[in-house]
């Protein structure tokens, strides 16, 4: 098993363009994550799905959008880049919601930079 | 909202002595998760913990949630240098119900 996957791993991008980062889970979890790690702020979350075809806000959800059409994949879309997204970007995924019993997988994190 | 902070944000030690973590909630928690993050990777499941008061132990490692569910403590025994990387904890409780993650502490362990 691969567990969570992330691509790109690193990305630079110019303010204005847009991209997507893909996250891709090989457990058969429901539940799915986006969090964004910046310095001395630890690990916030940006957006979550509870299961295919299913999306919700999380503490910073402005400027990211997200889809979950396969159970598997869980995208995280940026629509146009700005500097204060700059940041590590992990995707994460559990069996059941939150601390359930039900720890959180993460994927290796996609480093992004956006001049 | 609901916040999760950690003391301290850094804490440099001699290979040998010990190490404590401290998570303070601003609400009671339902339950609370530790992770560890080595330089440069991804957090890790350590441990869950429920009970009010509940104290669980993974070989040095001792977590301790608190009596009123409001804050945790991780306390390494005698640190190596394989301990070195930020732990973090998550707090589940709240209005909102999610988890929510502390702001980490950094730990450097000197051979």
């Amino acid at each position: 098993n691969a567990g969570v996957t992330q691509t790109p791993k690193f990305r630079v991008l110019k303010t204005g363009q847009s991209m997507t980062l893909l996250c891709a889970q090989d457990m058969n979890h429901e539940y799915m994550y986006w969090y964004r790690q910046d310095p001395g702020m630890g690990l916030r979350l940006i957006h979550y799905s509870v299961g295919e075809g299913t999306t919700a806000k999380g503490e910073v959800p402005d400027g990211y959008n997200v889809s979950r059409l396969k159970k598997q994949n869980f995208l995280l879309g940026l629509e146009s880049a700005a500097p204060s997204q700059t940041s590590v970007y992990f995707c994460a995924s559990s069996y059941s919601p939150w601390g359930n019993s039900y720890e959180q997988y993460f994927g290796p994190g996609t480093r992004l930079t956006v001049t | 909202g609901q916040q999760v902070m950690q003391i301290p944000q850094y804490q440099h030690v001699q290979e040998g002595e010990d190490f404590t973590t401290y998570c303070n909630s601003s609400t009671t928690l339902s339950n609370i998760q530790w992770y560890k993050q080595r330089p440069g990777g991804h957090p890790v499941f350590l441990i869950q913990l429920v009970k009010s008061g509940e104290v669980k132990k993974q070989k040095r490692l001792t977590f301790q949630f608190g009596e009123a569910k409001k804050n945790s403590s991780l306390h390494i025994t005698a640190t190596q240098t394989t301990d070195v990387g930020t732990y973090f904890c998550a707090g589940q409780g709240g209005a909102t119900n999610k988890l929510i993650f502390g702001t980490g502490t950094l730990l450097a362990v000197q051979p």
